[in-house]
């Protein structure tokens, strides 16, 4: 069973704060993508990365891509309440099983 | 509109009830998918079309859940004989072309099915 971790579940910090949160797997992904979800709404693409190693930025938002292109990283720098959502990973697998595989997500709030 | 839409945003079912959720894709993305999502989790893969071919649908909990996408463009979910557990929202996705690469997904609103 293929399966995308992200970590943590939860994190609540304060405003101003630089956090990272992680997605990992054991499968090699042809791409993947960070979504942002808030309450009441539809996942919304933020990113979405090809290369291993690659490393993409929007605003305070950095999304890496591991080099094996099992595993990706996204860092926000200076942490505004307008970041709190659910952030989600997506990866396409592309063997046997084509796929895309949804993480849990990490929750995220930024106390003011 | 230029984003997916999805109706109703809100439906309760009495249990037993049929639903019948709809999507409608952003115009020109041949791939479609459903996903239902519990509350605070991530979303659960259901199935997948591509234009009308319905090619993966491993993700179907029953056979009472049923889609369709009879010309390639709007797609329905229809849920037969709804139980407590289907309470969940339900999510669709389009993207260009799965098959050339696509793997971005534009996310509907979703639908929050609530059976009593």
């Amino acid at each position: 069973t293929q399966l995308l971790e992200q970590s943590p579940q939860f994190l609540s910090i304060q405003e101003g704060e630089n956090l990272t949160v992680y997605c990992n797997s054991s499968s090699v992904f042809s791409s993947l993508q960070w979504y942002r979800q808030e309450p009441g709404e539809g996942p919304v693409l933020l990113v979405t990365v090809v290369t291993g190693g690659e490393v993409k930025k929007l605003k305070r938002l950095t999304f890496q891509f591991g080099d094996a292109r099992k595993d990706s990283s996204l860092h926000i720098t200076a942490a505004q309440p307008g970041d709190t959502g659910l952030y989600l990973c997506a990866g396409g697998v592309r063997d046997r099983d084509d796929k895309i595989i949804f993480g849990k997500g990490t929750r995220l709030h930024i106390l003011p | 509109g230029a984003g997916v839409s999805q109706s109703p945003r809100y439906k309760v079912a009495k249990r037993g009830q049929d639903v019948a959720l709809r999507c409608d894709p952003i115009s020109g993305h041949v791939s479609l998918f459903w996903y239902q999502q519990a509350l605070g989790q991530g979303p659960e893969f259901l199935t997948y079309f591509q234009n009308e071919a319905q090619l993966d649908k491993s993700g179907l909990p029953s056979d009472r859940f049923f889609a369709e996408r009879p010309e390639g463009s709007v797609s329905t979910l229809k849920i037969q004989r709804t139980q407590q557990e289907d309470s969940a929202v339900y999510l669709c996705a389009s993207s260009w072309d799965r098959l050339a690469g696509a793997d971005e997904q534009y996310f509907g609103p979703g639908t929050r099915l609530t059976v009593t």
